[in-house]
């Protein structure tokens, strides 16, 4: 068993949907990222949380420590934020990726 | 552009062969990353370095790999006598506070 796990590993959804990507982890952390990826491989740094809850523009993470557990969620979902999203969490200065999730939004 | 640069963009060696990769961080961070990404994997961490120190190695990282940051600049990855399993696309990122960015990563290819 992976020490983190995403959910789903592929997501197909129409433009306008509410998207959650879910991710449990095993160890414990200090903290944990979530991580956009595109093709060609650039990847950006979406939010790193420890507790609570954290909104940029159209994405919110959550994150419950007690539960292991983090959500991503995208409103209003459009086909630009089509990528690869990756949770990783921060355990003794390393960071442990989950498998990623392939989000596709349609037109 | 992300503003983390890496150098070069792809690389093909012959297997036995030292390679060497360059990084250039967003100018004031002060933290900087090397992973490794093989095909359908999730990135491996490698290395990591706070300023000049390296304060993190991975065991993964053999004694055929060594890195640099020499200033808390530009860091280097060298491989030596690389191996067909070297091959993969290696990231380095670099981060300051709660953000970290990454380079569009160098692939190598061993033949």
């Amino acid at each position: 068993k992976n020490e983190v796990e995403q959910s789903p590993q592929n997501l197909t959804a129409q433009e306008g949907e509410f998207i959650t990507i879910n991710c449990s982890y095993s160890v414990g952390i200090s903290a944990l990222h979530w991580l956009q990826q595109h093709p060609g491989g650039g990847i950006v740094s979406l939010f790193m949380l420890s507790s609570g809850k954290k909104k940029h523009g159209r994405l919110i993470a959550t994150i419950n420590i007690q539960e292991k557990h983090s959500s991503l969620h995208i409103t209003a979902s459009h086909p630009r934020d089509s990528a690869v999203y990756i949770c990783a969490v921060r355990s003794n200065y390393q960071l442990i990726w989950g498998a990623g999730t392939k989000l596709i939004i349609k037109p | 552009d992300t503003g983390v640069s890496q150098d070069p963009r792809h690389k093909i060696t012959k297997r036995g062969q030292n390679v060497t990769f360059r990084c250039d961080p967003i100018s004031e961070h002060n933290r900087l990353y090397w992973y490794r990404q093989t095909l359908g994997q999730g990135p491996e961490f490698l290395t990591y370095f706070q300023n000049e120190a390296q304060l993190e190695k991975s065991r993964l990282l053999s004694d055929r790999f060594s890195a640099e940051r020499p200033k808390g600049s530009f860091s280097t990855l060298e491989i030596q006598r690389t191996e067909q399993g070297d091959s993969a696309m290696y990231l380095c990122a670099s981060s300051f506070r709660d953000r970290a960015f990454f380079g569009q990563g160098t692939r190598l290819t061993v033949v």
